[in-house]
């Protein structure tokens, strides 16, 4: 069990320009979730997966998100003419449904900064 | 939906004495779970301790234990014997277990044990 990773640490780009971010979650854990955290605020939700299938999309996802999780395992967050507003941390976290004891496991996230 | 409100921006204890953080929480759902996170300094979030809301039992964690109030939808986190690796952000989270489990956090609280 190696734990939740993330990739990048730290993205810093220019406004207008598309970013992408990988999550691997715990290998075994079939639910996925990502969360967006702005300084000092707690993270708020965007999106899950059960397996490869996205379930829920929160109103914050707004069309320039779109996130996959093609096989199932690692996900992919990407973020289209990216905007100032969207500077945060991206955190990922994953689970066991069911079975788990309803414990997400966090990655250390990435941490984006648009110039 | 649900709310989760964080009253104590900052606290800080002495290393050894006991501290209680604040939470309460907003819901009309009857199955969920509570939850208490800690956050490092640039490190990730990690599970503190949880509550099942049909548990009347408060929960207890070594030297962290809750006082879960279901009438008053109070949820609080009592650190016992601070110690200074007990120095981080804390969030109060809600999960609606009958809806996709996702995470609702407060605002957070940061907390300093001094030497």
């Amino acid at each position: 069990d190696t734990g939740v990773s993330q990739d990048p640490r730290h993205k810093i780009t220019k406004r207008g320009q598309n970013v992408t971010f990988r999550c691997d979650p715990i290998s075994e854990h079939n639910r996925l979730y990502w969360y967006r955290q702005t300084l000092g605020q707690g993270p708020e939700f965007l999106t899950y997966f059960q397996n490869e299938a996205q379930l829920e999309k929160s109103r914050l996802l707004s069309d320039r998100f779109s996130a996959e999780r093609p096989k199932g395992s690692f996900s992919t967050l990407e973020i289209q003419r990216t905007e100032q507003g969207d500077s945060a941390m991206y955190l990922c976290a994953s689970e066991t449904v069911p079975g788990g004891f309803y414990e997400q496991y966090f990655g250390p996230g990435t941490r984006l900064t648009v110039t | 939906a649900q709310t989760v409100t964080q009253s104590q921006p900052e606290m800080s204890v002495q290393e050894a004495e006991t501290v209680t953080l604040s939470c309460t929480y907003d819901t009309s759902e009857s199955n969920y779970y509570l939850f208490w996170y800690k956050q490092p300094p640039s490190r990730q979030m990690i599970l503190v301790i949880r509550q099942e809301a049909y548990k009347q039992q408060n929960a207890t964690e070594n030297r962290f234990s809750v006082n879960f109030q279901k009438a008053a939808k109070s949820f609080s986190l009592k650190i016992s014997d601070s110690q200074l690796g007990d120095t981080a952000m804390y969030f109060c989270a809600f999960m609606n277990v009958d809806a996709g489990n996702m995470l609702t956090f407060g605002g957070g609280t940061r907390l300093m044990v001094k030497p």
